[in-house]
């Protein structure tokens, strides 16, 4: 079965570091690339990163530039999203999802359930 | 940042009615680099639509994408009770790769 799942989201307060990682299983991991979307409860879906199937080709939103950095262990088939100067507008549920092909621009067709992220004092 | 506007918000419609929805771009979109995406209550969203009307694996024939340049539209040919959910278009020409507000189909 394909499948991704997240972990690592928690309470955290502002300014603070998070890392947040997703463990892929039932597909061949580095023949895709992978996407972080994150999802405020009852709002829309923010889409935050992508990183190539190599980790050559990254790209970030605007509004986590500089501050979040994706990675991923094509050994380990896990992805991260490490978070850094965490302000309360990143509470959110993130999500880590799959893309159909290599460099990240086919479409998003597995995600995982996602992880929680509550940034407060 | 490419723009993308959905309409109508709300569509209330009966189970075997026909769903029109849209997706309106600032700027131009490859048909190559939009997709559409169902999500449900508590549930992650799934991929319907990629290329702009290519369906991914698994999703029904009465759903259906089409459009070019800045205007898609995703259409349900009849709708199913388990079609009523929230819909969102996502461009992936440019980045930020940038989702629509969404599009919630409810039962009229």
């Amino acid at each position: 079965e394909v499948q991704l799942v997240e972990s690592g989201g928690r309470l955290v307060q502002p300014g603070r570091s998070l890392r947040l990682s997703c463990a892929a299983s039932g597909f061949t991991f580095e023949n895709f690339a992978l996407h972080w979307v994150r999802q405020v409860p009852g709002k829309g879906l923010e889409w935050v990163s992508r990183i190539s199937w190599d980790s050559s080709d990254i790209d970030y939103a605007d509004s986590v530039k500089g501050r979040f950095t994706v990675s991923r262990d094509n050994a380990k088939k896990s992805l991260y999203l490490q978070m850094n100067s965490l302000r309360l507008e990143d509470t959110a549920l993130y999500y880590c999802a799959k893309d159909k092909g290599f460099w990240g621009f086919e479409g998003m067709d597995v995600w995982g359930q996602g992880t929680t992220v509550t940034v407060s004092s | 940042e490419i723009v993308l506007t959905q309409s109508p918000g709300t569509l209330s419609l009966s189970p075997g009615e026909r769903a029109t929805l849209s997706c309106r771009a600032s700027q131009a979109v490859s048909t190559s680099y939009l997709a559409w995406y169902q999500q449900k209550l508590g549930q992650a969203p799934r991929l319907l639509i990629y290329g702009a009307s290519s369906r991914a694996t698994g999703i029904p024939d009465r759903f259906s994408g089409s459009g070019s340049g800045t205007d898609f539209t995703l259409t349900i040919s009849r709708l199913e009770p388990e079609d009523f959910a929230l819909y969102y278009c996502q461009q992936y020409n440019k980045s930020p790769f940038t989702f629509g507000p969404g599009t919630k189909v409810d039962i009229k």
